[in-house]
């Protein structure tokens, strides 16, 4: 068993829609957790972090962490095209150290 | 405020031969990351840098060796180049025991 699962999609949703995107993870001890969007052929760029159980809201963004479940969520209200790209959850034990990934989830949002 | 900073952006190398990939990290920080991400996968962390010392690392091979220097740039060398390394090598920059990690475009490296 992989420490990070992330259904790899693809997704497809017309615009306008919520789209929800999932991760769970076997380790009980990451605290940190992390939502990096990335374009084809370009580095992650990071949209939300939150530590520990939670919820945190950005403009259209809002992330989800469930520790009790070992599972987080990024929800995407009011999709648009330039949202397509590559969704990746990434948790940390510690404070600035290594991040595990999971594999990504593809979206596309269609006009 | 320039963002981290990675040379060269694209290399093609052979079996056997050796590469040294670059970084810059953002203004103001100290701790640099690199990641390895192949297609289709998520990066998979290789090792951090901090204080020229190598504080962290992943589950990757002695082929894989860096360096920090006093400005904080760091380098990446990989060894002994085999066609599995392949991929996209991405750098990331943090103030030390800061929760995020900025990355740079990456260097798509080809081995042949």
């Amino acid at each position: 068993q992989k420490e990070v699962e992330q259904d790899p999609g693809p997704l497809s949703v017309p615009e306008g829609a919520i789209v929800s995107l999932n991760c769970t993870y076997s380790n009980s001890a990451f605290q940190y957790f992390m939502w990096y969007r990335q374009y084809s052929r370009k580095g992650p760029e990071l949209l939300m972090y939150t530590y520990s159980s939670g919820n945190k809201e950005d403009g259209r963004f809002t992330a989800q962490v469930d520790k009790s479940s070992k599972y987080i969520s990024l929800f995407i209200r009011d999709s648009q095209p330039s949202d397509s790209a590559t969704y990746l959850c990434a948790m940390s034990v510690a404070a600035g150290t290594a991040l595990i990934f999971g594999k990504g989830t593809t979206l596309s949002v269609s006009s | 405020d320039a963002g981290v900073t990675q040379s060269p952006t694209h290399l093609i190398k052979t079996r056997g031969q050796q590469v040294t990939l670059r970084c810059s990290p953002k203004s103001g920080h100290d701790t640099v990351s690199w990641y390895q991400q192949a297609l289709g996968q998520g990066p998979q962390f290789i090792f951090q840098y901090y204080e020229e010392e190598e504080r962290q690392r992943g589950n990757f091979p002695d082929r894989f060796s860096g360096h920090q220097f006093p400005n904080y740039s760091s380098e990446l060398n990989v060894n002994a180049l085999l066609l599995g390394d392949s991929a996209l090598y991405l750098c990331a920059s943090s103030l030390r025991q800061q929760e995020t990690q900025y990355f740079g475009p990456g260097t798509r490296l080809l081995v042949l």
